[in-house]
């Protein structure tokens, strides 16, 4: 059974701190994803990576950075926070181009 | 750019009724188009898909119904339970750097089932 976990489910931050979330999946998938989920627009992809070290821009990739120095490990990075970033971030991974599996999200508030 | 449009946002059936959500998607070149069920505070999880060499599928309940030409795809759901209430996502596979594919998702349904 895949196991996708996130670091927290709730996180309260203030504007300007440097957030990181965390995300770690125990099936030795190649690929993880990072979506951000907002009420009447679905998931957007905010960053993708492949293999290990390497990463992609997804579909908005801007205030945002990711970092993927393990196979089952996978950062999203905040690297000022904003309130526009209060979200629901949600972990994803899958092997190759199968089935992506979701963790539980972590939901963001930025005061 | 790539774009998946899905309908209704939300829809109210009795249960025993049936229920269809429809999706549009953009990009010809999509191949893969998954479902998703997200319950209330859980994460979102795949209840069935289809691949674009296949004109329908069916899972106990749930079939999904591809129609390449005119670029969209529905979930059905017959004889509807409480426990169907949910909200569901559609997404499109679309192509992306680097010869991967990305998943372009719908803004979701919301579907309550009425004792």
């Amino acid at each position: 059974d895949v196991k996708v976990t996130q670091s927290s489910r709730y996180l309260v931050k203030r504007t300007g701190e440097k957030v990181f979330l965390e995300c770690v999946q125990d099936m030795d998938h190649e690929n993880m994803f990072w979506y951000r989920q907002d009420p009447g627009l679905g998931l957007r992809l905010i960053y993708f990576s492949y293999d290990v070290k390497m990463k992609e821009k997804g579909d908005i990739p801007e205030g945002y950075s990711v970092s993927r120095e393990k196979k089952e490990r996978f950062s999203l990075i905040l690297e000022s926070a904003s309130t526009n970033q209060t979200s629901m971030y949600l972990c994803a991974s899958s092997f190759r181009r199968k089935t992506q599996y979701f963790g539980p999200g972590t939901r963001l508030l930025v005061l | 750019g790539e774009n998946v449009e899905q309908h209704p946002s939300t829809l109210s059936v009795q249960e025993g009724d049936s229920a269809v959500i429809k999706c549009t998607y953009s990009d010809s070149a999509s191949n893969y188009f998954p479902w998703y069920k997200q319950e209330l505070g859980k994460r979102p999880q795949l209840i069935i898909d289809i691949r674009s060499n296949v004109g329908e599928k069916k899972d106990q309940r749930i079939a999904v119904t591809l129609n390449k030409t005119a670029k969209h795809f529905s979930l059905h759901i017959t004889e509807t339970q409480p426990e169907d209430s949910a909200v569901y996502f559609c997404a499109a596979s679309a192509p992306f750097s680097g010869g991967y594919n990305k998943l372009i998702f719908g803004a979701g349904t919301r579907l309550a089932v009425h004792p």
